[in-house]
């Protein structure tokens, strides 16, 4: 069964406080691993699409990298309006659709 | 920018009542989504359309049906609602088959008592 599974469920920094969130995957011929950003009450806004192995991405102080077997999002530096559930996913068995892993809430204290 | 538009942020029912839920989305896409969102479960797909009329189950369809009678617009049926189906319900699109990016609706915070 295709799996996303995101490490750790919560994650409290200090302002300035660097540190990487998790998503491993066992989807079988990935076509894309996603992530996303969703602020309370709000529906998830698209960060970052990889592809292959070795690929990163990155957007003001957020960073993905992929391997084979699970992708980071490197956040550096973070601010307190960095503070959000981060959501990884990939494409499930079927053509379409996107299966989530349950994410991680990050909180970013001043 | 692609925008996805649910019809109500939130929604009180009451147990046994039909309950429309209605998306829109502005940019031609061809395929949409509805989720459900609950604490400690994530995001599951309830159900999805890649054409006019066209349907197919997700994961967890058991409750609800769907229609699609214009490309832009998706609706989510709860027959009669139990009190087990108050959740967020996200709608999402996305632009071709094949597993894209999808954009999301700010969701609706259904709650059946």
């Amino acid at each position: 069964e295709d799996q996303v599974t995101q490490s750790p469920e919560a994650l409290r920094l200090q302002e300035g406080e660097s540190s990487s969130l998790n998503c491993s995957y066992t989807v079988s011929g990935l076509r894309g691993l996603f992530w996303y950003r969703q602020d309370p009450g709000k529906g998830p806004e698209f960060l970052f699409t990889l592809y292959s192995a070795g690929e990163e991405k990155e957007k003001e102080r957020l960073k993905a990298t992929l391997t084979k077997k699970e992708s980071f999002l490197h956040i550096t530096a973070p601010k307190p309006e960095d503070s959000a559930t981060y959501l990884c996913a990939a494409p499930g068995r079927g053509a379409d659709g996107l299966t989530f892993g349950k994410g991680t809430h990050l909180i970013i204290q001043p | 920018d692609v925008k996805v538009t649910q019809s109500s942020r939130y929604l009180v029912k009451r147990t046994g009542e039909k309950v429309f839920l209605e998306c829109v989305q502005d940019m031609d896409h061809e395929n949409m989504f509805w989720y459900r969102q609950d604490p400690g479960l994530g995001l599951r797909l309830i159900y999805f359309s890649y054409d006019v009329k066209m349907k197919e189950k997700g994961d967890i369809p058991e409750g609800y049906s769907v229609s699609r009678e214009k490309k832009e617009r998706f609706s989510l049926i709860l027959e009669s609602a139990s009190t087990n189906q108050t959740s967020m319900y996200l709608c999402a699109s996305s632009l071709r088959r094949g597993g894209e990016k999808l954009f999301f609706g700010s969701g609706t915070q259904l709650s059946v008592l």
